[in-house]
């Protein structure tokens, strides 16, 4: 069964800098990865995906993430963070061994503040 | 926000009340999921529904009760809940149940059970 972990609960960072959100997995196949960001009071919305190819992955609002193969991370990173970055920010693994929805896992969410 | 609808944003519901909610997709998707979302957990997947059939269901308990009419319309029948059961329920749709689709969440509905 594949599996992810957020190692970080929380990240902080200064406005202007960069910033990184840690996202490490397990999966017997290859790992398809998603980034998600939940901003207070609403739903999940969609970063960007790995699914093959280009290991640096660009997503929506200036963020990127590369995958790592041998480090099985997938880390999402931003290079100057804003005050609205501040969300929870969730990283998700597929396996490309099952071929449906179900065993679409989560991580627990690491909380990004980005302080002025 | 992301063409996916719930309805209502917030419900408060007693332990014997039976209420529903509601989910709309409007990006012509053809899977659609609930979720549960609760404080210091991570995120359940509940139900999945690909082509309005239902193809997931989690060990889900038999007070909640989903419902696909189409694949646009996704419903959440709730009974007899229990305290625990409080949490924000989200709907999410994806072109359809592959893999490598990511999903559309709703706003979702913030539920409490008295």
């Amino acid at each position: 069964a594949q599996s992810v972990a957020q190692p970080e609960d929380q990240v902080n960072v200064a406005e202007g800098n960069p910033l990184t959100v840690k996202c490490t997995y397990s999966v017997s196949g290859n790992p398809y990865l998603f980034w998600y960001v939940q901003y207070p009071n609403r739903g999940l919305q969609f970063l960007l995906k790995y699914i093959t190819g280009d290991n640096l992955v660009k997503g929506s609002y200036g963020f990127e993430a590369e995958f790592n193969k041998s480090q099985t991370s997938f880390h999402l990173k931003k290079p100057s963070a804003l005050v609205s970055d501040s969300a929870l920010y969730f990283c998700a693994v597929r396996d490309s061994k099952d071929n449906y929805g179900q065993n679409f896992v989560f991580g627990p969410g690491t909380r990004l503040s980005v302080l002025p | 926000e992301t063409g996916v609808t719930q309805t209502p944003r917030h419900l408060v519901m007693g332990m014997t009340n039976k209420k529903s909610l509601k989910c709309e997709q409007h990006l012509g998707h053809n899977a659609m999921y609930w979720y549960k979302q609760s404080a210091k957990k991570p995120l359940e997947l509940m139900f999945v529904y690909n082509f309005k059939e239902q193809t997931e269901n989690n060990s889900v308990p038999s007070r909640f009760s989903p419902e696909c009419p189409n694949s646009s319309h996704l419903f959440l029948h709730l009974h007899t809940l229990q305290p625990e059961d409080s949490a924000l329920y989200l709907c999410a749709s994806s072109q359809d149940e592959r893999v490598m689709e990511e999903q559309y969440f709703g706003p979702g509905t913030r539920l409490t059970v008295t």
